[in-house]
């Protein structure tokens, strides 16, 4: 096990468009977590998904943001209708159980031109 | 609103030096502390976890907590330039939430 992998790395696109990332966690890992970062600022809560079910979603969270873990396994975060301020690190992180460490991904830059 | 506390730094200490780290938490309900090494552009590295009082050692890093002053900190012994990077405290919650600090940016200096 190569550890959590996200997909693409570096994302470039234009203001209005969509993107969409995949993560896939540490086989067997139950819980899987969304995170943003910007500059100098620790890891912000987007989501998280205990095997398939999300369980929670952060409040300020614009409902442009959607992400799906289908059977468990990777799970995909979509950003509709891009705008600049969403330019930041996405990153992915699971963890085995709900409170054992968590393991992040290299995660993915977008960048909103 | 339950919050991590950092000093952002950055941190300078010579090399050879101990660098000292410090957090701390609001949640009392927390039982699960981690410390995250991140270097710029990448993303965070877990390096150390604790859970009970005390320290806990592994090679030249010591993770210490003490859970009535709401207080975890990370020794880092001998340090070496590869270890200047920004250090990430992280609390497991009540809900089994990880909170997170803004993180110390720690310099070593040859």
């Amino acid at each position: 096990d190569t550890g959590v992998s996200q997909d693409p790395r570096h994302k470039i696109t234009k203001r209005g468009q969509n993107v969409t990332f995949r993560c896939d966690p540490i086989s067997e890992h139950n819980r899987l977590y969304w995170y943003r970062q910007t500059l100098g600022q620790g890891p912000e809560f987007l989501t998280y998904f205990q095997n398939e079910a999300q369980l929670e979603k952060s409040r300020l969270l614009s409902d442009r943001f959607s992400a799906e873990r289908p059977k468990g396994s990777f799970s995909t975060l979509e950003i509709q209708r891009t705008e600049q301020g969403d330019s930041a690190m996405y990153l992915c992180a699971s963890s085995l159980q709900e409170d054992t460490e968590a393991f992040f991904g290299q995660g993915t830059r977008l960048t909103v031109v | 609103q339950k919050e991590v506390e950092q000093n952002s730094g950055p941190l300078s200490v010579p090399e050879g030096a101990i660098a000292s780290l410090n957090c701390t938490y609001s949640d009392r309900g927390s039982q699960s502390f981690f410390w995250y090494r991140q270097y710029s552009g990448k993303s965070p590295e877990l390096i150390m976890s604790i859970y009970s009082n005390g320290d806990k050692e592994d090679g030249r890093f010591t993770a210490q907590l003490n859970k009535a002053s709401q207080y975890v900190s990370l020794l880092i012994r001998d340090s070496q330039p590869s270890d200047s990077a920004t250090y990430l405290c992280a609390a497991l919650d009540s809900n089994y939430q990880l909170i997170w600090g803004a993180g110390t940016k720690l310099i070593i200096k040859p």
